[in-house]
């Protein structure tokens, strides 16, 4: 089965720098993967996602690239704020019907004012 | 209310009691989805409903029952728990062919 494996476990920045978390995926087949935020207390919430299809994606602030090759993506975040800091959580599956996402351990982002 | 809903929002229970979660989406989606999350643990995916039928059964003890009466509304009833079930219950729901899960704000469960 998928196995997703997600680098560093926490990560502090300055405000105003860039933050990028690393997430490595075991199942070829795996053909969609998502990263959610979840704030302190709070429940996880979609933020960006890729297919397989294309290899990078940007919304604002934030992008996510992915190398099928490596079996390999990432989340990079540039001009971090504080509201920024949060656990986030990379994942991977096969879609088809419904969605049976890997998530990996998350990232523990604080974004230092 | 709109997304997805879960009650309790915290439960304390001993050993050899019988509670049950539920879990409501107001999103007009067809699967839901049971999640547990520990303390420096992924999330773990624990049972998944695609049009009330189960799909998915990720190797759960039978202490935890899931229940899917109808799309909109999920339950885990949970019967002779381990204190190491303590836990963060997420419920989920998408479309069935869609990819975007969305996350009710999950039931604190504490097993004494």
């Amino acid at each position: 089965g998928e196995n997703v494996e997600q680098h560093p476990s926490t990560l502090s920045v300055q405000e105003g720098d860039s933050a990028v978390i690393k997430c490595t995926y075991s199942d070829s087949a795996s053909n969609y993967f998502p990263w959610y935020k979840q704030e302190l207390g709070k429940r996880p919430q979609l933020i960006i996602d890729i297919r397989s299809n294309v290899g990078e994606k940007k919304d604002q602030r934030i992008a996510v690239t992915l190398n099928k090759t490596a079996k390999h993506f990432s989340l990079h975040i540039t001009e971090t704020q504080p509201e920024d800091s949060a656990v986030y959580f990379c994942a991977a599956s096969m879609t088809g019907g419904y969605n049976k996402l890997i998530f990996g351990a998350g990232t523990r982002l604080a974004v230092h004012p | 209310e709109t997304g997805v809903t879960q009650t309790p929002r915290h439960l304390v229970m001993g050993m050899t009691n019988k509670k049950s979660l539920k879990c409501e989406q107001h999103l007009g989606h067809n699967a839901m989805y049971w999640y547990k999350q520990s303390a420096k643990k992924p999330l773990e995916l624990m049972f998944v409903y695609n049009f009330k039928e189960q799909t998915e059964n990720n190797s759960v003890p039978s202490r935890f029952s899931p229940e899917c009466p109808n799309s909109s509304h999920l339950f885990l009833h949970l019967h002779t728990l381990q204190p190491e079930d303590s836990a963060l219950y997420l419920c989920a729901s998408s479309q069935d062919s869609g990819d975007e899960q969305f996350f009710g704000p999950g039931t604190r469960l504490t097993v004494l």
